[in-house]
């Protein structure tokens, strides 16, 4: 049963910390995608990669977030410094998508739940 | 800026009763409407995909509609039961990249 994984699955920290959060996609899929979920704003698209380009993060504070593929099995989500605000849950999801970003479904990790103190 | 709203925030029926879901979004040039479910905790799971071209749907007991000329969808489901409590969440796909804007999500809960 292929599924998205997402280390790790909690985490605390003090503001000011680095914090990175990492993703197995499906193995073959060829998309990968970021989201922030807050109980106020919802949830949010931060980025997405196709066959590990970032194609969009618009959605991303650039002066504290990085997202990379450094291979197709690791997606990385970093925040340096990080803020009481950026507590939330991160998911990552992968997908298939042969031209557009959602001719196809996307599967959900379990997400990270981050708490910055 | 796409935006979706999601009516009501949260529901509450008995079960076996059939009930619509709604969804409504401001920009009509969409490419896709999916339709997610989340459980507390988890991360969500996809339910129906309807693209521009299609009007409806249907798995199961569910069914998701798309009227792009009034900015609406609707899921619904027939027949509810305790395991469909859960927050039903929709996306609309729009834009150059199909950028995805999410609903807040509808809050349901299904008593036996």
């Amino acid at each position: 049963d292929a599924r998205v994984t997402q280390t790790p699955r909690h985490k605390v920290t003090e503001m000011g910390q680095e914090v990175t959060m990492r993703c197995q996609p499906i193995l073959g899929h060829n998309t990968v995608f970021w989201y922030r979920q807050t109980m106020m704003q919802g949830l949010e698209l931060l980025a997405y990669f196709r066959n590990r380009a970032p194609l969009d993060d618009s959605g991303m504070p650039k002066d504290r977030f990085s997202a990379e593929m450094p291979d197709a099995t690791l997606a990385t989500l970093k925040i340096q410094p990080s803020e009481p605000r950026d507590s939330a849950v991160y998911f990552c999801a992968s997908g298939l998508t042969p031209y557009r970003v959602t001719t196809d479904t996307q599967y959900f990790g379990p997400g990270t739940r981050l708490t910055v103190l | 800026k796409q935006e979706v709203t999601q009516i009501p925030a949260a529901l509450s029926v008995p079960e076996g009763e059939n009930l619509v879901l709604n969804c409504s979004f401001t920009d009509s040039a969409i490419y896709n409407l999916q339709w997610f479910r989340q459980d507390p905790g988890k991360g969500l799971t996809s339910l129906l995909l309807i693209q521009s071209s299609q009007r409806e749907q249907t798995s199961g007991r569910l069914n998701a509609s798309l009227d792009k000329s009034s900015g609406r969808s609707t899921l619904y489901i027939a027949a509810s039961q305790p395991g469909d409590s859960a927050t039903y969440l929709c996306a609309s796909y729009s834009g150059g990249y199909q950028k995805v804007t999410f609903g807040i999500g509808t809050k349901l809960q299904v008593i036996p």
